[in-house]
């Protein structure tokens, strides 16, 4: 059964550093999310990918974050200077064209630790 | 008012219960509701997809939805310990487009 992939599974930085967040996702999906969750916490959306360009973004979305998907098949989540707070698990979601039945299919999620 | 709001966990039930699961929500808009599981350190993992009311059942789940009273419900008939994890509920009011999460609610099954 095909599924979103993403690397690294676990991420280590310091304060201020840039990271890229990678995934895979499925190959005949069309649209794609980030979402993150900070432990203990809920599922927050950050950005949805349409058609090479953001559809929609959240207030947590600021000028920090920037999505890119450089070929077919990479989708990337990168974040400039990282902060404490960025701390979370970040989720990959991809789904199919928009329609009826259609909805998103999340991948296992990058654990990033900002030190 | 939070947007989506789940009862608060955790919830503890014996192997074979029957398990009721809801969400309330605020925004009359929503029209398409997921079930996802989400085990410990994992991504969510799709469970039950609906499309405005009405029921959808699919082997042990059953998954309803009252846009009149702004409820749904995921139900677990035979729960087993392998369905012990955090259940959420999400919502969106347009096909594709982001997600609004419940903040789960924990499920442990005992042997």
């Amino acid at each position: 059964e095909p599924e979103v992939t993403q690397t690294p599974s676990h991420q280590v930085t310091q304060m201020g550093q840039e990271v890229i967040l990678r995934c895979v996702p499925i190959s005949n999906h069309l649209y794609f999310y980030w979402y993150r969750q900070i432990l203990g916490q809920k599922v927050e959306f950050l950005v949805s990918f349409y058609n090479n360009e953001i559809s929609e973004k959240s207030e947590i979305f600021d000028d920090q974050f920037s999505v890119e998907r450089p070929d077919g098949s990479n989708f990337t989540l990168k974040i400039r200077s990282t902060k404490l707070e960025d701390s979370a698990m970040y989720f990959c979601a991809s789904s199919e064209s928009s329609g009826n039945t259609d909805t998103q299919y999340f991948g296992p999620g990058t654990r990033l630790t900002v030190l | 008012q939070k947007e989506v709001e789940q009862d608060p966990g955790p919830l503890s039930v014996p192997e074979g219960a029957i398990v009721s699961l809801n969400c309330t929500y605020s925004n009359s808009a929503f029209q398409y509701f997921m079930w996802y599981r989400q085990y410990s350190r994992k991504g969510p993992e799709l469970l039950m997809y609906t499309y405005s009311s009405g029921n959808k059942e699919d082997g042990r789940f059953t998954a309803q939805v009252d846009k009149s009273s702004k409820y749904i419900s995921l139900f677990i008939r035979d729960s087993q310990p392998s369905d012990s994890a955090t259940y959420l509920c999400a919502m969106t009011p347009v096909s594709g487009q982001n997600f609004v999460f419940g903040p789960g609610t924990r499920l442990s099954v005992l042997p």
